[in-house]
Protein backbone atom coordinates (compact mmCIF):
# COMPACT_ATOMS: atom_id res chain seq x y z
CA UNK A 1 0.00 0.00 0.00
CA UNK A 2 0.77 3.69 -0.72
CA UNK A 3 -0.76 4.90 2.06
CA UNK A 4 -1.26 8.73 1.36
CA UNK A 5 0.12 10.13 -1.31
CA UNK A 6 -0.09 13.93 -1.69
CA UNK A 7 0.56 15.92 -5.04
CA UNK A 8 2.44 18.22 -5.73
CA UNK A 9 5.38 18.30 -3.27
CA UNK A 10 6.25 22.11 -3.75
CA UNK A 11 4.41 24.54 -5.93
CA UNK A 12 5.04 28.54 -6.32
CA UNK A 13 1.89 30.64 -6.74
CA UNK A 14 1.08 33.93 -7.52
CA UNK A 15 -1.16 36.17 -5.19
CA UNK A 16 -4.82 35.58 -7.17
CA UNK A 17 -4.20 32.06 -8.91
CA UNK A 18 -5.86 28.69 -7.78
CA UNK A 19 -4.61 26.00 -7.93
CA UNK A 20 -5.93 22.41 -6.14
CA UNK A 21 -3.71 20.20 -4.01
CA UNK A 22 -4.30 16.40 -4.34
CA UNK A 23 -4.67 14.07 -1.48
CA UNK A 24 -5.47 10.30 -2.22
CA UNK A 25 -5.36 7.20 -0.18
CA UNK A 26 -5.57 3.12 -0.86
CA UNK A 27 -6.28 2.14 2.89
CA UNK A 28 -10.07 2.17 2.27
CA UNK A 29 -10.51 5.32 5.05
CA UNK A 30 -13.35 6.88 5.57
CA UNK A 31 -12.23 9.71 7.53
CA UNK A 32 -9.95 12.23 5.62
CA UNK A 33 -8.82 15.69 6.19
CA UNK A 34 -6.51 18.60 5.89
CA UNK A 35 -3.93 20.65 7.84
CA UNK A 36 -2.44 23.08 7.12
CA UNK A 37 1.25 23.42 9.18
CA UNK A 38 2.41 27.05 9.96
CA UNK A 39 5.49 27.82 12.67
CA UNK A 40 4.11 28.33 16.15
CA UNK A 41 0.78 27.43 15.60
CA UNK A 42 1.20 23.52 15.23
CA UNK A 43 -1.42 21.74 12.71
CA UNK A 44 -4.96 23.45 12.21
CA UNK A 45 -7.62 21.73 10.49
CA UNK A 46 -8.86 22.92 7.71
CA UNK A 47 -11.52 20.58 6.11
CA UNK A 48 -12.62 16.81 6.95
CA UNK A 49 -14.77 14.47 5.31
CA UNK A 50 -16.60 11.25 7.04
CA UNK A 51 -17.20 9.56 4.27
CA UNK A 52 -18.10 9.95 0.02
CA UNK A 53 -20.16 13.23 -0.44
CA UNK A 54 -19.57 14.70 2.99
CA UNK A 55 -17.65 17.35 3.89
CA UNK A 56 -17.41 19.91 7.03
CA UNK A 57 -15.03 22.89 7.96
CA UNK A 58 -12.57 22.75 10.71
CA UNK A 59 -10.69 25.47 12.00
CA UNK A 60 -9.15 27.32 9.12
CA UNK A 61 -11.48 27.09 6.13
CA UNK A 62 -11.62 30.27 4.84
CA UNK A 63 -10.50 30.29 1.39
CA UNK A 64 -10.29 26.83 1.22
CA UNK A 65 -12.94 24.27 -0.55
CA UNK A 66 -13.09 20.76 -0.68
CA UNK A 67 -14.86 17.69 -2.21
CA UNK A 68 -15.08 14.26 -1.78
CA UNK A 69 -16.44 12.02 -4.87
CA UNK A 70 -15.01 8.86 -3.91
CA UNK A 71 -13.72 6.87 -0.81
CA UNK A 72 -10.18 7.85 -2.11
CA UNK A 73 -9.91 11.37 -3.29
CA UNK A 74 -9.85 14.46 -1.42
CA UNK A 75 -8.44 17.51 -3.30
CA UNK A 76 -8.09 20.81 -1.43
CA UNK A 77 -8.94 23.44 -3.61
CA UNK A 78 -7.27 27.40 -3.67
CA UNK A 79 -9.80 29.72 -5.29
CA UNK A 80 -7.43 32.93 -4.90
CA UNK A 81 -4.68 32.05 -3.42
CA UNK A 82 -3.13 35.00 -0.87
CA UNK A 83 0.46 34.79 1.13
CA UNK A 84 -1.45 34.24 4.20
CA UNK A 85 -1.83 30.73 2.47
CA UNK A 86 1.87 30.22 2.51
CA UNK A 87 1.95 26.99 4.48
CA UNK A 88 2.78 22.88 4.55
CA UNK A 89 0.02 21.20 3.88
CA UNK A 90 -0.59 17.96 5.45
CA UNK A 91 -3.69 15.31 4.00
CA UNK A 92 -4.66 12.72 6.64
CA UNK A 93 -6.72 9.05 6.90
CA UNK A 94 -8.07 7.04 8.95
CA UNK A 95 -11.09 5.10 9.94
CA UNK A 96 -14.26 5.73 12.19
CA UNK A 97 -13.25 4.03 15.73
CA UNK A 98 -9.54 4.68 15.58
CA UNK A 99 -7.67 7.30 16.71
CA UNK A 100 -4.27 7.28 14.51
CA UNK A 101 -4.07 9.56 11.85
CA UNK A 102 -2.12 8.46 8.66
CA UNK A 103 -0.56 11.51 7.11
CA UNK A 104 1.00 12.38 3.56
CA UNK A 105 3.93 13.71 3.14
CA UNK A 106 3.09 17.16 2.72
CA UNK A 107 2.68 19.81 0.04
CA UNK A 108 5.11 23.16 0.61
CA UNK A 109 3.04 25.78 -0.92
CA UNK A 110 4.35 29.43 -1.09
CA UNK A 111 2.22 32.42 -2.55
CA UNK A 112 4.47 35.34 -3.77
CA UNK B 1 -12.48 25.57 25.03
CA UNK B 2 -10.14 22.45 23.71
CA UNK B 3 -6.80 23.72 23.73
CA UNK B 4 -3.11 22.37 24.10
CA UNK B 5 0.42 23.69 24.72
CA UNK B 6 3.62 23.01 24.28
CA UNK B 7 5.16 25.61 25.98
CA UNK B 8 8.73 24.80 24.39
CA UNK B 9 9.17 25.83 21.00
CA UNK B 10 12.91 23.88 21.53
CA UNK B 11 14.33 21.58 23.88
CA UNK B 12 18.29 21.29 23.12
CA UNK B 13 19.62 18.08 24.94
CA UNK B 14 22.94 16.26 25.30
CA UNK B 15 23.20 12.53 24.11
CA UNK B 16 22.28 10.73 27.22
CA UNK B 17 20.51 13.52 29.27
CA UNK B 18 16.99 12.80 30.88
CA UNK B 19 14.51 14.58 27.50
CA UNK B 20 10.85 15.87 29.12
CA UNK B 21 8.90 17.50 26.60
CA UNK B 22 5.83 19.47 27.72
CA UNK B 23 2.17 18.94 27.34
CA UNK B 24 -1.07 20.61 28.84
CA UNK B 25 -4.27 20.55 27.50
CA UNK B 26 -7.68 22.04 28.19
CA UNK B 27 -10.76 19.84 27.35
CA UNK B 28 -14.04 19.82 29.53
CA UNK B 29 -14.77 15.94 29.51
CA UNK B 30 -12.35 12.68 28.94
CA UNK B 31 -9.41 13.46 26.68
CA UNK B 32 -7.67 10.53 24.78
CA UNK B 33 -4.30 12.57 24.15
CA UNK B 34 -1.56 11.61 21.58
CA UNK B 35 2.03 12.31 20.82
CA UNK B 36 2.94 12.61 16.80
CA UNK B 37 6.17 12.54 15.56
CA UNK B 38 8.08 13.98 12.25
CA UNK B 39 11.66 13.17 11.84
CA UNK B 40 13.37 15.14 9.03
CA UNK B 41 12.48 14.36 5.68
CA UNK B 42 9.42 12.52 6.97
CA UNK B 43 5.84 12.36 7.55
CA UNK B 44 4.14 12.52 10.74
CA UNK B 45 3.46 9.36 12.65
CA UNK B 46 1.95 8.35 15.96
CA UNK B 47 4.35 7.88 18.59
CA UNK B 48 2.32 6.79 21.32
CA UNK B 49 -1.34 7.32 23.23
CA UNK B 50 -1.95 7.87 26.35
CA UNK B 51 -4.75 4.59 26.38
CA UNK B 52 -2.10 2.22 25.59
CA UNK B 53 0.07 2.91 28.67
CA UNK B 54 3.20 2.03 25.72
CA UNK B 55 6.68 2.32 25.78
CA UNK B 56 7.96 3.44 21.97
CA UNK B 57 11.33 3.93 21.46
CA UNK B 58 11.68 4.35 24.79
CA UNK B 59 9.45 7.02 25.52
CA UNK B 60 6.66 7.22 28.05
CA UNK B 61 4.09 9.79 28.76
CA UNK B 62 1.27 9.87 31.95
CA UNK B 63 -1.92 11.40 31.58
CA UNK B 64 -2.30 13.45 34.83
CA UNK B 65 -6.01 14.76 34.98
CA UNK B 66 -5.11 16.70 38.14
CA UNK B 67 -2.37 18.94 36.23
CA UNK B 68 -4.27 18.24 33.08
CA UNK B 69 -0.97 17.23 31.47
CA UNK B 70 0.35 14.57 29.06
CA UNK B 71 4.35 14.93 29.26
CA UNK B 72 6.74 12.91 27.11
CA UNK B 73 9.41 11.74 29.23
CA UNK B 74 12.75 9.34 28.14
CA UNK B 75 15.51 8.87 30.56
CA UNK B 76 18.63 8.50 27.97
CA UNK B 77 18.09 10.68 25.16
CA UNK B 78 19.58 9.71 21.68
CA UNK B 79 20.95 11.54 18.85
CA UNK B 80 18.02 9.87 16.31
CA UNK B 81 15.32 11.25 18.88
CA UNK B 82 15.98 14.55 17.17
CA UNK B 83 12.71 15.65 15.96
CA UNK B 84 9.82 17.64 15.81
CA UNK B 85 7.05 16.37 18.50
CA UNK B 86 3.23 17.28 18.77
CA UNK B 87 1.26 16.64 21.61
CA UNK B 88 -2.04 16.37 20.28
CA UNK B 89 -6.01 15.65 21.51
CA UNK B 90 -8.70 14.19 20.21
CA UNK B 91 -11.84 16.24 20.93
CA UNK B 92 -15.67 15.26 19.30
CA UNK B 93 -17.24 17.49 17.32
CA UNK B 94 -20.85 15.91 16.66
CA UNK B 95 -20.01 12.39 15.50
CA UNK B 96 -16.18 13.15 14.43
CA UNK B 97 -13.47 12.98 16.85
CA UNK B 98 -11.20 16.05 15.79
CA UNK B 99 -7.50 15.63 16.35
CA UNK B 100 -6.16 19.16 18.48
CA UNK B 101 -2.50 19.88 18.09
CA UNK B 102 -0.36 21.72 19.98
CA UNK B 103 2.28 24.05 18.23
CA UNK B 104 5.39 21.47 18.63
CA UNK B 105 8.92 21.02 20.14
CA UNK B 106 11.72 20.61 18.60
CA UNK B 107 14.34 18.23 20.16
CA UNK B 108 17.86 18.70 19.03
CA UNK B 109 19.88 15.90 20.72
CA UNK B 110 23.40 16.75 20.23
CA UNK B 111 26.68 14.32 20.86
Amino acid sequence: NAGVTQTPKFQVLKTGQSMTLQCAQDMNHEYMSWYRQDPGMGLRLIHYSVGAGITDQGEVPNGYNVSRSTTEDFPLRLLSAAPSQTSVYFCASRNPGTDTQYFGPGTRLTVL
Amino acid sequence: AQRVTQPEKLLSVFKGAPVELKCNYSYSGSPELFWYVQYSRQRLQLLLRHISRESIKGFTADLNKGETSFHLKKPFAQEEDSAMYYCALSGRSGGYNKLIFGAGTRLAVHP
